[in-house]
């Protein structure tokens, strides 16, 4: 079963912040989230492992609830170049199962 | 250093073609991902390899669809009889531990 993301999409100026949620009906051991724009190939931002370990590229920060089944990403201050797609996916043996994602757009 | 790629970007085939597409992974990485992605959609799990191995083929739709990586490097995807259905963006990621590098894609357009 896919992981449920929320909110759909979001709309935000420049310098705002924001939080997309990922949740999953079975027991996570790792979530990854990656951010597609539109036409390109989706990129890395970060995976979340069982136990805390937390790895990640760029400057955006997320939370990892085992016992809830839920995965946050946090995007603050947003810059233009934040607008995109965010997916977040579970994997279990080697396969990914990902969410239809959330539209984030930042406007000037 | 060069990202996984993909060839063709687009193809349009006419139902009931047969179609090859192809992933190059980045040089070292073990572990290639094929996905499906619908318009609006979060990529769908089609198959897995390590290395030559594929471990996972459980998202493959149909037996129309076959996938290899002979040599442990490069990979083809293969969809034989195309269907309109099967019309989709079709994604390849390689890993070399847990995150995944995806190539562009080829977009598939069946006529």
């Amino acid at each position: 079963q896919q992981p449920v993301q929320s909110p759909q999409a979001v709309i935000l100026r420049e310098g705002e912040d924001a939080v997309i949620n990922c949740s999953s009906s079975k027991a996570l051991y790792s979530v990854h989230w990656y951010r597609q724009k539109h036409g390109e190939a989706p990129v890395f931002l970060m995976i979340l492992l069982k136990g805390g370990e937390q790895k990640g590229h760029e400057k955006i920060s997320a939370s990892f609830n085992e016992k809830k089944q839920q995965s946050s990403l946090y995007l603050t201050a947003s810059q233009l170049s934040y607008s995109g797609t965010y997916f977040c996916g579970t994997s279990n043996a080697g396969k990914s199962t990902f969410g239809d994602g959330t539209t984030l757009t930042v406007k000037p | 250093g060069a990202g996984v790629s993909q060839s063709p970007r687009y193809k349009v085939a006419k139902r009931g073609q047969d179609v090859a597409l192809r992933c190059d992974p980045i040089s070292g990485h073990v572990s290639l991902f094929w996905y499906q992605q619908a318009l609006g959609q979060g990529p769908e799990f089609l198959t897995y390899f390590q290395n030559e191995a594929q471990l996972d083929k459980s998202g493959l739709p149909s037996d129309r669809f076959f996938a290899e990586r002979p040599e442990g490097s490069v990979s083809t995807l293969k969809i034989q009889r195309t269907q309109q259905e099967d019309s989709a963006v079709y994604l390849c990621a390689s890993s070399a531990r847990d995150e995944q590098y995806f190539g562009p894609g080829t977009r598939l357009t069946v006529t």
